[in-house]
């Protein structure tokens, strides 16, 4: 059975940073493009990063394009997402999902319950 | 962006067939392929891929859930409605980068 299971989940001020996890298991975490997904409370859902199946490359959306990182340790079968210059815009709860290629995005088939930010001074 | 557009919300009666439609603002299809996938997401849980490439059911997706449409228009169809399928309903293409979402549309009981 495939699980991704968020943490890192909290209470942060503006301008500060964040680091947030996605353990994976029941598939060859190795094999597959990772992405983060978020959504704003409320909201609709937001593509913002995709990680290639051996890090080779790294794709962001352009609202987060140069204060997130994504990466990974496959020898760990996990995901991360380092979040830095944190706005309040980025209050949303964070998706780990998983592509269904090792790069091109296509579609995500399983998705993690999320980890919560919020972003409040 | 391509941007995806659905309606917000969609009443139907028990029983009754739902039909849910995205429009993109270009086409999504390459060849053969149509690059729109469905997902259900129930309210404080994370989204389920149901369809994908348009018409492909999921695995373990109930087959009452079909999904149709090629270049910029797509629909996902239920029926009949059940209980358990009132949620809000998500189209997302993967023509082009970055992937897009449309804003949803939430199906609620007549």
């Amino acid at each position: 059975e495939v699980q991704l299971v968020e943490s890192g989940e909290g209470l942060v001020q503006p301008g500060s940073s964040m680091k947030l996890s996605c353990v994976a298991s029941g598939f060859t975490f190795s094999n597959y493009g990772m992405n983060w997904i978020r959504q704003a409370p409320k909201k609709g859902l937001e593509w913002i990063a995709l990680i290639y199946y051996d890090s080779s490359s790294k794709y962001y959306a352009d609202s987060v394009k140069g204060r997130f990182t994504i990466s990974r340790d496959n020898s760990k079968n996990t995901l991360y997402l380092e979040m830095n210059s944190l706005r309040s815009e980025d209050t949303a709860m964070y998706y780990c999902a998983k592509g269904v290629y090792s790069s091109y995005t296509g579609y995500f088939d399983f998705w993690g319950p999320g980890t919560m930010v919020t972003v409040s001074s | 962006d391509i941007v995806l557009t659905q309606s917000p919300a969609l009443a139907v009666s028990l029983g009754q067939r739902a039909t849910i439609s995205c429009r993109a603002s270009q086409s999504v299809s390459i060849s053969r392929y149509n690059l729109m996938h469905w997902y259900q997401q129930k309210p404080g849980q994370q989204p389920k891929l149901l369809i994908y490439r348009a018409s492909n059911l999921a695995s373990g997706i109930p087959a009452r859930f079909s999904g149709s449409g090629s270049g910029t228009d797509f629909t996902l169809t239920i029926n009949p409605v059940q209980a358990d399928d009132i949620a809000t309903y998500y189209c997302q293409q993967s023509r082009e980068s970055p992937p897009t979402f449309g804003a949803g549309t939430k199906l609620e009981l007549k």
